[in-house]
């Protein structure tokens, strides 16, 4: 079975600048999809970002982007020029891209949670 | 507006009581998913279905359980409930069975 493990329970970070929450995960599977999603305190789940673990190139989504390392097993999204909205949980997701049958769930990290200091 | 309903979006109820929590799923998704997260915790999956019938079963209860209509909609009965079933219950749906999950905005419960 697929694992996700984020080890910073809680990061903070000065207002406009940058910070990086770490995922490692652990699978067999050679091709798959990895995502990081936000829960701000409205308790939405929002997906920020996506990976295609057969895409070498790092996917970026305006201020936000990941270091996928498929060797590492290593998943981290960096947040340039924080703002006071980026305040939230953020949850590492893991999803295979060949499921099994019943096997198609999307599997979660414990989250990270990440304080904008003004 | 992610396009996955769901209801109510709080409910609270005592304990010993049963509750049915609503999903409806995107225009065009096949696939439902129920999830469980307590307080400060993460995302834990409960059941899957897809056009109607059971996929996948996560760490669900006994006392809980769950079924997909024929138009697609999910509801996820909780009975006998204790304290500890107190959470934010996500349904999510998904069209494909790879790429991203698509989340309502989650039913909070509460059993006093």
């Amino acid at each position: 079975a697929q694992t996700v493990t984020q080890s910073q329970p809680e990061m903070s970070v000065q207002e406009a600048e940058t910070v990086t929450l770490s995922c490692t995960y652990d699978t067999s599977e050679s091709d798959y999809y990895l995502f990081w999603y936000k829960q701000p305190p409205s308790r939405q789940m929002i997906l920020v970002i996506r990976q295609e673990a057969y895409k070498q190139q790092n996917a970026t989504e305006n201020r936000f982007s990941v270091n996928f390392q498929k060797a590492a097993k290593s998943f981290s999204l960096k947040i340039s020029d924080s703002q006071l909205g980026d305040a939230a949980m953020y949850f590492c997701a893991y999803r295979s891209a060949e499921p099994d049958f019943g096997n198609e769930k999307l599997t979660f990290g414990t989250g990270t949670r990440l304080t904008i200091i003004p | 507006d992610s396009g996955v309903t769901q209801t109510p979006k709080h409910l609270i109820t005592a304990t010993g009581q049963r509750v049915t929590l609503r999903c409806s799923p995107r225009s065009g998704d096949l696939s439902v998913y129920w999830y469980q997260q307590s307080l400060d915790q993460g995302l834990q999956f409960l059941i899957h279905y897809y056009n109607g019938e059971e996929r996948a079963k996560g760490n669900i209860l006994e006392r809980f359980s769950a079924q997909q209509f024929p138009d697609l909609h999910s509801e996820l009965n909780l009975s006998s409930l204790e304290l500890g079933d107190s959470a934010l219950y996500f349904c999510a749906s998904s069209v494909q069975f790879t790429g991203e999950l698509f989340f309502g905005e989650g039913s909070r419960l509460t059993v006093l």
